[in-house]
């Protein structure tokens, strides 16, 4: 089974520079987090979608980011502009609908976002 | 107090020693805890859920201590592959889909 697909694997821009980073969750995962994971950090959460609606984004910095996931299943993450304090690594998660999490997630291998 | 607080080490261990990690967490509510292992840049990936009631997975064994809201990792017959972060992972209340991750605590396991 494939796992959670992300790309670019890496993204050097400088600031005020748009970019953005996609993900493909396994199949048939309905639940699709983005994580933002700086240095010596734990992941911390900046949206959560439950099929196409996002339902959890209040730590989405919502001045310069932006989401979609149109059809219910890929999922796009934008920045812009980026900031030299985006620099990080932007980890997508997924879990199988119903599952509340409770078996953990599943993460993507991430996009390390350096800006210059 | 942080949500989720761990010792960061880092831990040096030689080969098939013992070591402990602890983790506590300040959400009563909490009800889904898991410790995840991350590699130096690698995603995170689940090592164990953590049951009320303790629980074994081989040279791993997870407890958990709601009365003290502590959570504990204990590594046996450590080896040269156990070297990563490990992050005390704990959910936001019953039903909840949001996790909340430790900073992690890094493992060097030398030969």
């Amino acid at each position: 089974e494939a796992g959670v697909v992300q790309s670019p694997r890496y993204k050097i821009i400088e600031k005020k520079q748009p970019v953005a980073f996609w993900c493909n969750p396994i199949s048939g995962h309905n639940t699709l987090y983005w994580y933002r994971q700086n240095l010596g950090q734990g992941p911390e959460l900046l949206i959560r979608y439950e099929n196409e609606e996002a339902v959890d984004d209040s730590q989405l910095p919502k001045d310069r980011f932006s989401a979609e996931r149109l059809k219910g299943v890929d999922s796009t993450l934008k920045i812009q502009p980026a900031e030299l304090g985006d620099s990080a690594v932007y980890l997508c998660a997924s879990t199988p609908e119903g599952d509340r999490g409770r078996k953990g997630q599943f993460f993507g291998p991430g996009t390390r976002l350096t800006v210059l | 107090r942080k949500e989720v607080e761990q010792d960061p080490g880092p831990f040096n261990v030689p080969e098939g020693a013992t070591v402990a990690f602890n983790c506590t967490y300040s959400n009563s509510a909490s009800q889904s805890f898991f410790w995840y292992r991350q590699d130096c840049r690698k995603e995170p990936k689940l090592l164990m859920s953590v049951y009320s009631s303790g629980n074994e997975d081989g040279r791993f064994t997870a407890q958990l201590n709601r009365a003290s809201q502590y959570i504990s990792l204990l590594i046996r017959d450590s080896k040269l592959s156990d070297s990563a972060t490990y992050l005390c992972v704990v959910n936001s209340g019953a039903g909840s889909y949001q996790l909340t991750f430790g900073k992690g605590t890094k493992l060097s396991v030398i030969p």
